[in-house]
């Protein structure tokens, strides 16, 4: 079975431009999260997804990031403008549920350098 | 509000020594779910256990152990005879009644030398 697909691996952008990071969950997985992932601390979530609906947004700084998941499926996650504090790394993952106790799969991550 | 603490931030231990990654947690959820996920250098979060609030039962695979005590709000866990593919960082994870996404520790890096 195919795990969490994200892409690009790595991106290194300067300060103000734009990036966006696409994301495929596992096939048939519901719930699909973005994590920001600063060095050297834990995943923390930016925004929650049940099927295309937002179901936690409540950390995402919406004046810089966005993300979709128009079909249910892929999801897209952008930064614009970005500062040099977004340098991290975006970790996709997803689960067939979005209860407390599903596991939640992660992809490699997107690597994200702001100079 | 919910929190979880891995005091230890880099262990280092030489190949076949036996080694414990500490987690501490809290939560007023009565219902709630433990993890343990190791992330190699590649970056991906590899899913190792889930535990739930209501199976105190510690569980072994293979050289992997884990040990769950509600007194302590600890959920331990332990390496045997560790090898170099161990070196990782670790990380120990909660959810709960009160929201279904997982809040991380800090991590524990372990550096396993030849």
């Amino acid at each position: 079975e195919a795990g969490v697909a994200q892409s690009p691996r790595y991106k290194i952008i300067e300060k103000r431009q734009s990036v966006a990071f696409w994301c495929n969950p596992i096939s048939g997985h519901a719930t699909l999260y973005w994590y920001q992932q600063i060095l050297g601390q834990g995943p923390k979530l930016l925004i929650q997804f049940q099927n295309n609906g937002v179901v936690d947004d409540s950390q995402l700084p919406k004046d810089r990031f966005s993300a979709e998941r128009l079909k249910g499926v892929d999801s897209t996650l952008k930064i614009q403008p970005a500062k040099l504090e977004d340098s991290a790394v975006y970790l996709c993952a997803s689960s067939s549920a979005g209860g407390p106790g599903n596991t939640i799969y992660f992809g490699e991550g997107s690597w994200l350098t702001v100079v | 509000a919910q929190k979880v603490t891995q005091a230890q931030t880099e262990i280092s231990v030489v190949e076949k020594e036996d080694v414990t990654l500490d987690c501490v947690y809290e939560t007023r959820d009565t219902t709630y779910y433990l993890f343990w996920y190791k992330q190699p250098p590649s970056g991906e979060l590899v899913f190792l256990i889930r535990r739930n609030s209501f199976d105190e039962q510690n569980e072994i695979s293979g050289r992997y152990s884990w040990n769950f005590q509600k007194s302590t709000s600890s959920f331990n866990f332990t390496i045997t005879a560790s090898q170099v593919v161990d070196s990782a960082v670790y990380f120990c994870a909660l959810t709960g009644d009160s929201q279904g996404n997982l809040i991380f520790g800090k991590g524990t890096k372990l550096s396993v030398k030849p």
